[in-house]
Order: structure tokens, then C-alpha cells, then sequence
């Protein structure tokens, strides 16, 4: 149980086009899910917090204008990049979290590896 | 959130057991230690986690010292799968956030 999904796995985009990314928690109902990004021997940046039906809450650094975020329901998020530029290219992960336990639990997707000529 | 020091790297032969050594000197006592791991070019796996008693799962397990100030995930048997970066993460208890630091990486020779 506790999968997590995401779509596309990989995206190539011309630079100044808009990109979308969908984060799905296939098997359970995620409350909160979660927007990182990975630049190549890097480790994992938290860029976001996204309640479903809630604004999402953006790290020090992130452009919400850059990286819109929709929950708009317990299973899916999305992430989209608008107006893409070669530094946006980078391996964005998505988390989902649930409360079934005593503690909350994260659930990682597998990544979107996204590269903007 | 507390922070972890780790190792950058290490390597470990294939069939021998492997030791991650974490030092979480400022933890807090309502503090879990949780270790996830990620393979290259994928998302970070869960592996355990645990507050001050010694856990094991299927696929690892985790020795926290009593006064909770380091710890050390062991891969009882590695194999070449298991080459990774691992992270140690401290986290509040009913804190969704997990804050990556550097991870160590462990690379599995044969």
C-alpha cells in the first residue's frame, strides 16, 4: 500500500513554455502533499506544502508565481512550471502524507525528471 | 528540527553487513529518527524509523544509543541494490516535514 505516482516520469521543454506535473496517492487519501526538487548531486529541496483545498505554502526562495500548485483533491496535486528557462531543469518529487498512524507518514513518488532546452 | 551529521561515503562489500553511523547530538526528546533511502534517479524509500528503542524490519535495522544522541542503521546482508544515498532524518513528532541533509552514500561493491 502507500503508492504514489507521478506524471510524466521525464518532460523535455522548449524554454518559456509552461509545464505541468501530477502527483497521485493511488491507495490513500493524502491531506498534505509535498513539492521537492533535486538538482544533480544535490539533495532534496523542499520547495512546497499543499493542503487539498487550501493555498499551498511555499519555502523561502520559491516563486509561487513560478511554481503554481493546485490540490484540488485528497488524491492528486499538481505542479506546474510556467514559463520554463533552462535552470528550471531539474528532477521534481512529489510526497504524500498521511495521519493513519501515531505519526504522520510520507509516501515519495518516483520523480519527474523535467529538462528545458 | 534538530540536524544529522553523516558520512559522506562509504563502501561495503556485497553479502557483509553494513553500518550507517548518525549523529543527532541536539535531538529533542519527542524527536523520532527516521532513515529513508533514495537509489539513483528515483524518490526516497522509507526504511525505518524509531524514537529510543532498537527497531528491525525487513529490511533493515536501527540501533539508537540510550542517550539518543546518535545511531546507526544496519543493512544486515547488502547487496548491490542497496547502493544509495541514505539520509538519517529527525522529526517532530506530527511534523510532516522531513528536512534532507547530504545523506551518506553507500556503494556496494561486489
Amino acid at each position: 500500500g502507500a503508492v504514489v505516482s507521478q506524471h510524466p516520469s521525464w518532460v523535455i521543454c522548449k524554454s518559456g513554455t509552461s509545464v505541468k506535473i501530477e502527483c497521485r496517492s493511488l491507495d490513500f487519501q493524502a491531506t498534505t502533499m509535498f513539492w521537492y526538487r533535486q538538482f544533480p548531486k544535490q539533495s532534496l529541496m523542499l520547495m512546497a506544502t499543499s493542503n487539498e483545498g487550501s493555498k499551498a505554502t511555499y519555502e523561502q526562495g520559491v516563486e509561487k508565481d513560478k511554481f503554481l500548485i493546485n490540490h484540488a483533491s485528497l488524491t492528486l496535486s499538481t505542479l506546474t512550471v510556467t514559463s520554463a528557462h533552462p535552470e528550471d531543469s531539474s528532477f521534481y518529487i512529489c510526497s504524500a502524507a498521511t495521519s493513519g498512524r501515531v505519526t504522520y507518514e510520507q509516501y515519495f513518488g518516483p520523480g519527474t525528471r523535467l529538462t528545458v532546452t | 528540527d534538530a540536524k544529522t551529521t553523516q558520512p559522506t561515503s562509504m563502501d561495503c562489500a556485497e553479502g557483509r553487513a553494513a553500518n550507517l553511523p548518525c549523529n543527532h547530538s541536539t535531538i529533542s526528546g519527542n524527536e523520532y529518527v527516521y532513515w529513508y533511502r533514495q537509489i539513483h534517479s528515483q524518490g526516497p524509500q522509507y526504511i525505518i524509523h524509531g524514537l529510543k528503542n532498537n527497531e528491525t524490519n525487513e529490511m533493515a535495522s536501527l540501533i539508537i544509543t540510550e542517550d539518543r544522541k546518535s545511531s546507526t542503521l544496519i543493512l544486515p546482508h547488502a547487496t548491490l541494490r542497496d547502493t544509495a544515498v541514505y539520509y538519517c532524518i529527525v522529526r517532530l513528532l506530527n511534523d510532516y516535514k522531513l528536512s534532507f541533509g547530504a545523506g551518506t552514500t553507500v556503494t556496494v561493491r561486489a
